[in-house]
């Protein structure tokens, strides 16, 4: 039974560009979530999809978005890169209403 | 809005110790979720344990143990006879129970290094 899966694991961008990261839930989940990992901090909640709509945002400008399809993968679009987006981008499944969530590995985005 | 705060950014024992990791959080729900998560070099967060606010109940698990007191508002990790492969960094996290949805709202972390 696979996990939580990103892709990609690493990408580097240069500054106004945009990037699209993907995430496939574990079976069996319906629900995904992403975060925002800056060195040092702890995970910042992005937002979080449920029946391919967005039904929680955390304090992120309107640059972050998202989709989720049908089969319950994810995808997170940041427009605009800045400096500042330098981050881990941690995805994380489980089922609406049983409130605990598995984690993937993560994707390390460098913006240059 | 809710807040979780870990005090401690490192901790530093030898091993065999006993150790506890402080979490102290905020909320104006009745009903919460409380959560830790360890975080190893990897990367990947690994679920420990969650808690309900409705349950005051202590917690073992092998060398792991917690101790939630709403009254204090804190939600300790303690790790009784600590071993280097416990050496990650520590999340706390609290989820409202509003809406259906559960985003996580994590500390800071607590880096935990366990000394030969």
């Amino acid at each position: 039974d696979a996990g939580v899966t990103q892709s990609p694991t690493h990408l580097i961008k240069t500054r106004g560009q945009q990037v699209t990261l993907r995430c496939s839930p574990k079976s069996g989940h319906d629900t995904v979530s992403w975060y925002q990992q800056a060195l040092g901090q702890g995970p910042q909640f992005i937002f979080q999809y449920y029946e391919e709509e967005e039904r929680q945002r955390g304090n992120f400008p309107d640059r972050f978005s998202g989709h989720q399809f049908p089969n319950y993968s994810s995808e997170l679009n940041v427009n605009a890169l800045l400096l500042g987006d330098s981050a881990l981008y941690l995805c994380a499944s489980s089922l609406m209403g049983v409130r605990y969530s598995f984690f993937g590995p993560g994707t390390r985005l460098t913006v240059l | 809005a809710q807040k979780v705060t870990q005090a401690q950014t490192e901790i530093s024992v030898v091993e065999k110790e006993d150790v506890t990791l402080d979490c102290v959080y905020e909320t104006r729900d009745t009903t919460y979720y409380l959560f830790w998560y360890k975080q190893p070099p990897s990367g990947e967060l690994v679920f420990l344990i969650r808690r309900n606010s409705f349950d005051e109940q202590n917690e073992i698990s092998g060398r792991y143990s917690w101790n939630f007191q709403k009254s204090t508002s804190s939600f300790n990790f303690t790790i009784t006879a600590s071993q280097v492969v416990d050496s990650a960094v520590y999340f706390c996290a609290l989820s409202e129970a509003g809406g259906g949805a559960d985003g996580l709202t994590f500390g800071k972390g607590t880096h935990l290094i366990i000394q030969p």
